[in-house]
């Protein structure tokens, strides 16, 4: 177990829905990073958030936007979702600097 | 930009054998890390490679780093069927910061 929570598991949803997946990092870890795995593109960085405030963004799309709270959990929202947003989602986080960066166990999205 | 690859994509091999994994990455990176994904799964972090010439160790699994070369390697010895995963290497993309580029991974299928 790495630490890192992320909820739900599994989220089957229609396209032009909205969705929230939300992440806990490890105890004591400040940054928060979000990736997706798809079959096309592979495992892409989407955003990372430090102590509350947005640090890097990837390929993240306008659709998409994601905060971090005062008690460090984050939520990556999805919005006007389209078929090819189906993915798996992680979340990561890690002690700056240096350590492993320790995955969750990911949200599976499904837009049907 | 960072780029990040992997060879080989697809890799089948036998019980008992030994291979190794390529890792290139394409500017310089002041570490290296490699995961393991089962299918479905998330990824389990294994090495953290920190320095030009760093080399670890865990059972039959032996990674190094030449940061020179900007080349990782992921040795297997003596490949056992539990070994069957996907694996990933991944570098920062600029220093002090875990927003990690993946390489496309390696998918290993060990054969009895």
């Amino acid at each position: 177990d790495s630490g890192v929570t992320q909820t739900p598991k599994h989220l089957i949803t229609a396209t032009g829905q909205r969705v929230t997946l939300r992440c806990s990092p490890r105890s004591g870890d400040l940054s928060v990073y979000w990736y997706q795995q798809s079959l096309d593109q592979g495992l892409q960085f989407l955003i990372q958030y430090y102590n509350g405030e947005e640090r890097a963004k990837g390929n993240i799309l306008e659709r998409f936007s994601a905060q971090q709270f005062p008690d460090l959990h984050s939520e990556l929202n999805l919005s006007s979702l389209e078929l090819g947003d189906s993915a798996l989602y992680f979340c990561a986080s890690s002690v700056d600097p240096g350590g492993a960066t320790d995955f969750g166990s990911g949200t599976r999205l499904t837009v049907v | 930009e960072l780029k990040v690859e992997q060879n080989p994509l697809f890799l089948s091999m036998q019980e008992g054998k030994n291979y190794t994994i390529y890792c290139n990455y394409s500017t310089t990176s002041d570490r290296l890390y490699w995961y393991r994904q089962d299918p479905g799964k998330s990824l389990e972090s294994l090495f953290v490679l920190l320095s030009n010439g760093a080399v670890k160790q865990e059972g039959r699994l032996m990674a190094s780093l030449d940061t020179k070369a900007r080349l990782s390697t992921l040795h297997i010895t003596a490949a056992v069927h539990d070994l069957s995963a996907t694996y990933f290497c991944a570098a920062p993309a600029t220093f002090g910061n875990e927003k990690l580029t993946f390489g496309t991974g390696t998918r290993l299928t060990i054969i009895p």
